[in-house]
């Protein structure tokens, strides 16, 4: 069945390095992927998000990359920071109103 | 103003009361959505209003009743909640069908 998953649960990461987290997601039909970030107590918030026909994307601190010929989705975060602790989720979409959720990975940023 | 809002951020209720859930949104977004979240889980999909009508339902208990009164406003209506109910409801809009949907912050829940 369709699914979204993550390489890895929790990433612990030294404040002030980058951080990549994966994805690998088995709908060939997707073309919308999303990256979330949830920090605890809150609503998932929208950080970064790309479509099938790009194979990066950018942002302020984030890139997100994608690799279609493997089905694969990853979120880079530059110059880690104690505030990017979070779980972070990867989201796909193939048309329609539902959107997919991975596991989610947490995050840790060591100071 | 960019953001879901959502009201209460706490609810305790017990198997019997009947309550609600309220979300608002202001960013003319014609869809929104209801999701449940247990604890280090994703969020899961419950329902979702277009254009103020239900598009989906996924398989959710009747003791779960959504209502979109304008295209700003979505309840979920709670009545004889079970214990396993608590977790975190979050709603979220998005201007259509394909787009990304932002989140409110949440209502916890705990039935007793």
């Amino acid at each position: 069945g369709e699914s979204v998953g993550l390489h890895l649960p929790t990433l612990s990461v030294q404040e002030g390095d980058n951080s990549i987290i994966n994805c690998a997601y088995s709908n060939s039909a997707s073309d919308y992927f999303i990256w979330y970030k949830q920090e605890s107590g809150k609503g998932p918030q929208f950080i970064i998000d790309i479509r099938s026909n790009m194979d990066k994307r950018q942002g302020q601190r984030v890139t997100v990359l994608l690799n279609k010929t493997v089905k694969h989705l990853s979120l880079q975060i530059a110059a880690t920071q104690p505030g990017d602790s979070a779980v972070y989720f990867c989201a796909e979409k193939g048309g329609g109103f539902k959107t997919i959720f991975g596991a989610g990975t947490r995050l840790f940023v060591k100071a | 103003d960019t953001e879901v809002t959502q009201t209460p951020k706490h609810l305790v209720m017990g198997m019997t009361n009947k309550k609600s859930l309220k979300c608002e949104q202001h960013m003319g977004h014609r869809a929104m959505y209801w999701y449940k979240q247990k604890a280090k889980k994703p969020p899961e999909l419950m329902f979702v209003y277009s254009y103020e009508k239900l598009s989906i339902n996924e398989s959710v208990p009747s003791r779960f009743s959504p209502e979109c009164p304008n295209s700003s406003l979505l309840n979920l209506h709670l009545h004889a909640l079970q214990p396993e109910d608590s977790a975190l409801y979050l709603c979220a809009s998005s201007p259509g069908r394909d787009e990304t949907q932002y989140f409110g912050p949440g209502t916890r829940l705990l039935v007793l």
